[in-house]
C-alpha cells in the first residue's frame, strides 16, 4: 500500500510570507498526486493535481506543486500567504492502476500570522 | 445540482447502538468511498464502490458495512457502535477515468461515540 508523509503538522507564516508545505511519497512508481484543503467545519476541496505531463501544476487561490519523482515529493507553495489561506492542507496519492483508493498524509494545519 | 449529500450533520450514538450514515450524489460518479477523519492520521478509507452492486474494503472496514445498490446512494452502517468509532466521516465521488480522478467531498458527518 501506498504511505504518503507529510513533515510538519503545524506550519506558522506570517502573512506575505512563503508557504512551503511538504508532502512525500512511498511509491516507486508515480502515482497520481494530489492536494487538497479543508476549511473549519468543511469537506475537502480540491487545490491541484498531477496525473501526467508538466511536474509544475498550479491551482486554485495562487498555489502551485512541483512533482520531483527522484526526491518522491510533491511540495505545495504559495509566494505570499494570505490571512484566508489559514486551513489544514492533505497530500493525497492514487495508484495509476487502482485510481479509486487514495491514500492521504496526515495533514498540515497552516496559521497565518498577521 | 447538489453534488454530494450527507446526513446526517451530527450524531450522538450509546455503546452498541446501530445507524446509518446516508451519502447521496446528483454527479452520476461511478466511485463512491468512505472515509473517516481522525486527528493527526488525515483521511482513511473505510470502503469503497466502483458502481452499483460493487463494493470493497479499505484500509479500516472492521465495525462497519456497506451496500450499493444505486449509482446515487452509499450508505455506511455501523451495527454495534464502539466509542472508537467517534470520528468525522466523509463521502466521496469520483469518476471512473483514468486521468480526471478527482474526488469531491460531502460536507461530512461528525459522530460521538459514549
Amino acid at each position: 500500500a501506498q504511505s504518503v508523509t507529510q513533515l510538519g503538522s503545524h506550519v506558522s507564516v506570517s502573512e506575505g510570507a512563503l508557504v512551503l508545505l511538504r508532502c512525500n511519497y512511498s511509491s516507486s512508481v508515480p502515482p497520481y498526486l494530489f492536494w487538497y484543503v479543508q476549511y473549519p467545519n468543511q469537506g475537502l476541496q480540491l487545490l491541484l493535481k498531477y496525473t501526467t505531463g508538466a511536474t509544475l501544476v498550479k491551482g486554485i487561490n495562487g498555489f502551485e506543486a512541483e512533482f520531483k519523482k527522484s526526491e518522491t515529493s510533491f511540495h505545495l507553495t504559495k509566494p505570499s500567504a494570505h490571512m484566508s489561506d489559514a486551513a489544514e492542507y492533505f497530500c493525497a496519492v492514487s495508484d495509476r492502476d487502482n485510481f479509486n483508493k487514495f491514500y492521504f498524509g496526515s495533514g498540515t494545519k497552516l496559521n497565518v500570522k498577521p | 445540482n447538489a453534488g454530494v449529500t450527507q446526513t446526517p450533520k451530527f450524531q450522538v450514538l450509546k455503546t452498541g447502538q446501530s445507524m446509518t450514515l446516508q451519502c447521496a450524489q446528483d454527479m452520476n460518479h461511478e466511485y463512491m468511498s468512505w472515509y473517516r477523519q481522525d486527528p493527526g492520521m488525515g483521511l482513511r478509507l473505510i470502503h469503497y464502490s466502483v458502481g452499483a452492486g460493487i463494493t470493497d474494503q479499505g484500509e479500516v472496514p472492521n465495525g462497519y458495512n456497506v451496500s450499493r445498490s444505486t449509482t446515487e446512494d452509499f450508505p455506511l452502517r455501523l451495527l454495534s457502535a464502539a466509542p472508537s468509532q467517534t470520528s468525522v466521516y466523509f463521502c466521496a465521488v469520483q469518476l471512473a477515468s483514468g486521468v480526471y480522478n478527482e474526488q469531491f467531498f460531502g460536507p461530512g458527518t461528525r459522530l460521538t461515540v459514549l
